[in-house]
């Protein structure tokens, strides 16, 4: 697709309640990024794709935080036993290349996230 | 400690005046450095980014921001602000072996006409 496509854009849960959320990156990037972005915070990383597997996940805050991408293109951030400190917008953002770039950094394209809220 | 400072959280600038907002970041080497703005209700888009040569780098929507190796700061400007500039304002480190960036916590720019 032309852009970074997150769904859903909200989503409200409830406190223990498992939930997904789903990216769908531009085609063609390898490189996949989750970011959680809490109020007033900047984002900040979760884990990195890199094709189908998980180049970097030190980004979890914990085992109840999962991501897969089984295809190498769509992405899904799996969350279980939500607490309300899982509140926030996670942002996913692809890339052409990613950690190999000589440069760092072709730039990232972010989605619009989806706003997570327990209650 | 390695950070992304961003000491504004919220600026107000009238239609018409200049911006400023700075960064600043503590790291050993010299970071890749980059601007992002989010607007409400919308994903993060890059201004501009600064990897080496000419520290004064160019970006879109009439921004531009200036590295100074000495005073490890990385500041953006613009000469005139629209009211569309209004949004969220992020400043961004990365490296050239690492893939992961760093953000500040970000400065909220509010347009008064």
């Amino acid at each position: 697709g032309a852009g970074v496509s997150q769904t859903p854009s909200n989503k409200v849960t409830e406190k223990g309640k498992y939930v997904e959320l789903r990216c769908d990156p531009i085609s063609g990037h390898t490189a996949l990024y989750w970011y959680r972005q809490s109020l007033g915070q900047g984002p900040e990383f979760l884990i990195y794709f890199q094709g189908t597997g998980a180049a970097d996940d030190s980004g979890l805050p914990n085992d109840r935080f999962f991501a897969v991408r089984p295809e190498g293109s769509v992405s899904t951030l799996k969350i279980q036993r939500t607490e309300r400190g899982d509140s926030a917008v996670y942002l996913c953002a692809s890339s052409l290349t990613g950690g190999d770039d000589p440069e760092g950094g072709d730039g990232y394209t972010f989605g619009s996230g989806t706003r997570l809220t327990v209650v | 400690a390695q950070s992304v400072t961003q000491p504004d959280i919220h600026i107000t600038v009238s239609e018409g005046a200049s911006l400023e907002l700075r960064c600043n970041y503590s790291y050993g080497a010299t970071p890749y450095l980059f601007w992002y703005v989010q607007s409400p209700g919308q994903g993060l888009q890059l201004l501009l980014k600064y990897f080496s040569g000419d520290t004064l780098v160019q970006g879109i929507k009439g921004f531009e921001a200036e590295f100074k190796r000495s005073q490890s700061s990385f500041n953006l400007r613009k000469p005139s602000v629209h009211w569309s500039d209004a949004a969220e304002y992020f400043c961004a480190v990365g490296f050239s072996n690492d893939y992961k960036l760093s953000f500040g916590a970000g400065t909220t720019v509010t347009v008064r006409a």
